[in-house]
């Protein structure tokens, strides 16, 4: 497809279960982003992929978030035994650069995760 | 804490009006982004700015970027309906390659 593609696009689970969100990046795009966004806040990063190797994972809240991209394309964000302060939109971006380069990130629509 | 504040939180005004939305820091960033979000959608980049002093024109959006690569501002002239959206501006802190750190965001609504 021509943009990132994220799915599911809505998840809803109840406390204490496993979701799997993944995303598709643009093609050609080595660097690929997660974000956390609250209703009305501004994305709170999560973890930045060059390539299939996590570069800064940093902004993982705990251990109970992780993500992959073992062939450098598809990634994977998993978050085990979710709590309800873990609903929000996850959104990801992929870019042709680094964004200290001034690379522009292009976000997918993000996936809804509502937790019961 | 929030490395980027962004006022004010939300503005509603009416076509026509002008106004400024501002992006405050204590840090220093290398480059600064401004992306405009739409419900249900990611951000979509408006500008870029990387030069301390720096003033980018995009049609009625006005961006600066300060002198101390501290802050910036967006001001939009006569605003429309189709401005409304959720502001964000995202800066690249020296030595951190890779992360764009969000500002806490400005809703703008633009009614008749």
């Amino acid at each position: 497809g021509a943009g990132v593609s994220q799915t599911p696009s809505n998840k809803v689970t109840e406390k204490g279960k496993y979701v799997e969100l993944r995303c598709d990046p643009i093609s050609g795009h080595t660097a690929l982003y997660w974000y956390r966004q609250s209703l009305g806040q501004g994305p709170e990063f999560l973890i930045y992929f060059q390539g299939t190797g996590a570069a800064d994972d940093s902004g993982l809240p705990n251990d109970r978030f992780f993500a992959v991209r073992p062939e450098g394309s598809v990634s994977t964000l998993k978050i085990q035994r979710t709590e309800r302060g873990d609903s929000a939109v996850y959104l990801c971006a992929s870019s042709l650069g680094l964004a200290a380069n001034t690379g522009e990130l292009f976000f997918g629509e993000g996936s809804r995760l509502t937790v019961l | 804490t929030q490395l980027l504040e962004q006022s004010p939180q939300f503005l509603s005004i009416q076509e026509g009006e002008n106004l400024t939305v501002y992006c405050n820091s204590s840090s220093v960033f290398s480059s600064l982004q401004w992306y405009r979000q739409e419900p249900g959608e990611g951000p979509v980049l408006l500008v870029t700015v990387v030069t301390g002093g720096e003033v980018k024109k995009l049609k009625r959006l006005t961006f600066q970027f300060g002198d101390a690569r501290k802050d910036s501002s967006l001001h939009i002239t006569a605003a429309q309906t189709g401005d409304t959206g959720l502001y964000l501006c995202a800066g690249v802190r020296p030595g951190t390659a890779s992360k764009l750190t969000f500002g806490t965001g400005t809703r703008l609504q633009v009614t008749l």
